[in-house]
């Protein structure tokens, strides 16, 4: 129990374009996830929360013009990077709350590791 | 101020020893505590939760709690290599949010 996958693993892009990373959980529902970013050697940064129904809400310095979040359903959160540049390139991880029943408890996605060209 | 402090190491040590791991946090009002642990190219992996204070063992490891002294630490008993990895602190300011600060996280290093 407790599952959370992210697609794509991995991505390389142009410099300009969008990119579209999807975040599930696979044996919960999750009405709140979250996304963070991760520079090497460093630790986990916050960006946002999503949460479903509603509008998602960013942390102080996050771009929500440049970070769309959207929560489609109880299950799936989408982070959409939009117009990259190689200073986006990091790794994206996404994770929910509550997936053995104490809403505390964070499960983490397997991550995204964006590259941008 | 950081709210959340880890010494990020490498903290070495070798096999079948106890590996300590100390975290501090500055906000005295932070509700729960937990232990990550993230390889190299991975995301983190839930090790431990702690509310209360007191130690909570679950096989060989036992985190501690000192809410007074607002200290969280983590114990590994017979450290083996695949311990080697970084292990993120992180602190939950209120309950029932999910919302989650971390601490810049330990290196430990397990030497054969």
């Amino acid at each position: 129990g407790a599952v959370v996958s992210q697609h794509p693993s991995r991505v390389i892009c142009k410099s300009g374009t969008s990119v579209k990373i999807e975040c599930r959980s696979l044996d919960f529902q999750a009405t709140t996830m979250f996304w963070y970013r991760q520079f090497p050697k460093q630790s986990l940064m916050l960006m946002a929360t999503s949460n479903e129904g509603s509008k998602a809400t960013y942390e102080q310095g996050v771009e929500k013009d440049k970070f769309l979040i959207n929560h489609a359903s109880l299950t799936l959160s989408t982070l959409t990077v939009t117009s990259a540049h190689p200073e986006d390139s990091s790794f994206y991880i996404c994770s929910a709350p509550g997936g053995r029943g104490d809403y505390n408890e964070q499960f983490f996605g397997p991550g995204t590791r964006l590259t941008v060209l | 101020q950081k709210e959340v402090e880890q010494n990020s190491g490498p903290l070495s040590v070798p096999e079948g020893a106890i590996a300590s791991l100390n975290c501090t946090y500055s906000d005295r009002g932070s509700q729960s505590f937990f232990w990550y642990r993230q390889y190299s190219g991975k995301s983190p992996e839930l090790i431990m939760s702690i509310y209360s204070n007191g130690d909570k063992e679950d096989g060989r490891f036992t985190a501690q709690l000192n809410k007074a002294s607002q200290y969280v630490s983590l114990l590994i008993r017979d450290s083996q290599p695949s311990d080697s990895a970084t292990y993120l602190c992180a602190v939950s300011l209120f309950s029932n949010t999910g919302k989650l600060i971390f601490g810049q996280g330990t290196t430990l290093q397990v030497k054969p």
